[in-house]
């Protein structure tokens, strides 16, 4: 499986747009990009995922390169409900019904009020 | 919505006892898989089934553990004996077979094995 590096932790103030970066230089031509979050004591949730473009949704936004080697989360206003660990994912798309995912160890994002 | 559902929330047991975890996904979700997130790691992949058949159980240590989903909808995932290395938290997930394929996560069983 396709190796992705994150910052082992960050802090952002309340209120102020957060980068999580990603890296992801061996990437395959048909892994996605998947980003997960998981507040304390729960499951991990989706949060966006994309392939070549950059994408927007309700949560957040996710930046890819222009190579696809790397890309960011963005959080554009960050409150203290998004302290959380945040995983970077590649997920192969060509094993059609079997796309597992291959969690690492994220990075854990602290809001500090 | 429903989301997944699981039980125990928590179960202590002593080692070389048994233990059974229950997961219900979300209806309509044909793929079920069974993670183990140890304390300070992401999540781990043991199982995957399609409806009742299984895709994918590399990591599952079967001589331990073992899984069923039954009609392919609940899942049950059993340890027997079970060791002190088995403590974690056992999360369920489950994903509809098309479009984004998105996992939904269940909030977990966490196991103490003493």
């Amino acid at each position: 499986d396709a190796k992705t590096t994150q910052p082992n932790s960050m802090e952002s103030n309340e209120e102020e747009p957060v980068h999580l970066p990603c890296n992801h230089s061996t990437i395959s031509g048909t892994d996605y990009i998947h980003w997960y979050r998981q507040l304390p004591s729960q499951g991990p949730e989706y949060v966006i995922h994309g392939l070549t473009s950059n994408v927007n949704n309700r949560m957040a936004s996710l930046a890819i390169a222009e190579d696809r080697k790397s890309s960011t989360l963005i959080l554009h206003r960050a409150t203290l409900r998004d302290a959380a660990v945040y995983y970077c994912i590649l997920r192969d798309s060509s094993n059609f019904g079997n796309e597992k995912l291959t969690f690492g160890t994220g990075t854990r994002l602290t809001i500090i009020p | 919505e429903a989301g997944v559902a699981q039980s125990p929330r928590y179960k202590i047991i002593e080692k070389r006892q048994s233990v059974a975890f229950w997961c219900n996904p979300i209806s309509g979700h044909a793929t079920l898989y069974w993670y183990q997130q140890i304390l300070g790691q992401g999540p781990k992949l043991l199982i995957q089934f399609q409806n009742n058949g299984v895709v994918d159980d590399s990591q599952l240590p079967k001589d331990r553990f073992s899984a069923e989903r039954l009609k392919g909808v609940d899942s049950t995932l059993k340890i027997q004996p079970a060791k002190l290395e088995d403590s974690a938290v056992y999360l369920c997930a489950s994903s509809h077979n098309r479009g984004r394929r998105v996992q939904y996560f269940g909030p977990g069983t966490r196991l103490l094995v003493l």
